[in-house]
């Protein structure tokens, strides 16, 4: 069973940084491209960020650009979200998620349970 | 960036009924061999975490009721729910990942009459 377990989240200061893991288990981590999208108190989806299997090919949503970084440990069938320079519009839950393939060029056809940030002072 | 809008922003259908939801993009989404559309649609229930239904514009993911279909090509798509069922009320998504940034639309809500 594939399961994707998000953590790190939490309450920070505008400014401030934080980094958010995700744990993969039940499938062969190295094979699959995986995404970051996030969900804003009452607003719709918003897709944040992806890395493909090798981690060669990444990308970001404008929104976040310069601010978060996405990596992979492969060793340790790890996600993470690195958020510097958080601001309040980026509070949201945020969602690990699984590509369907090793091309970020996928759908996303697992998701986590998420985490909640919250940016406020 | 290519934007995606969806149409209507919510719905009520009847049980048993269909209901339709409208997805269009700014920029064509068929793959330069004419064979691929790169987009899904999702399923979002409150307190849990989104569901793929249809990838590549028309692929059913596996375990989902064949009630669900999706269709269109280039920059109009459609997703369709026959025989609305009460455990299909959610917030339904569509989103492109043809062309970074990847987006997805605004989302249509549907509820049952």
């Amino acid at each position: 069973e594939v399961q994707l377990l998000e953590s790190g989240g939490g309450l920070v200061q505008p400014g401030g940084s934080l980094r958010l893991s995700c744990a993969a288990s039940g499938i062969t981590f190295t094979t699959y491209a995986m995404t970051w999208v996030r969900q804003a108190p009452g607003k719709g989806l918003e897709w944040v960020s992806v890395i493909s299997a090798n981690g060669g090919d990444i990308s970001y949503a404008d929104s976040v650009k310069g601010r978060f970084t996405i990596s992979r440990d492969d060793s340790k069938n790890t996600l993470y979200l690195q958020m510097n320079s958080l601001r309040a519009e980026d509070t949201a839950i945020y969602y690990c998620a699984k590509n369907g393939v090793g091309s970020s060029y996928s759908g996303i056809d697992y998701w986590g349970r998420g985490t909640l940030v919250t940016v406020s002072s | 960036d290519i934007v995606m809008t969806q149409s209507p922003d919510s719905l009520a259908v009847s049980l048993g009924e269909r209901a339709t939801i409208n997805c269009k993009s700014s920029q064509s989404l068929l793959s330069s061999s004419g064979i691929k559309n790169f987009i899904a649609w999702y399923q979002h229930k409150p307190g849990q975490p989104p569901k793929m239904l249809i990838s590549w514009a028309s692929a059913r993911e596996s375990g989902v009721p064949d009630r669900f279909s999706g269709g269109g090509s280039g920059t109009d798509f459609t997703l369709t729910i026959s025989n609305l069922q009460a455990e299909d009320v959610a917030v339904y998504y569509c989103q492109q990942y043809y062309r970074y940034p990847f987006t997805f639309g605004p989302g249509t809500k549907v509820n049952i009459k």
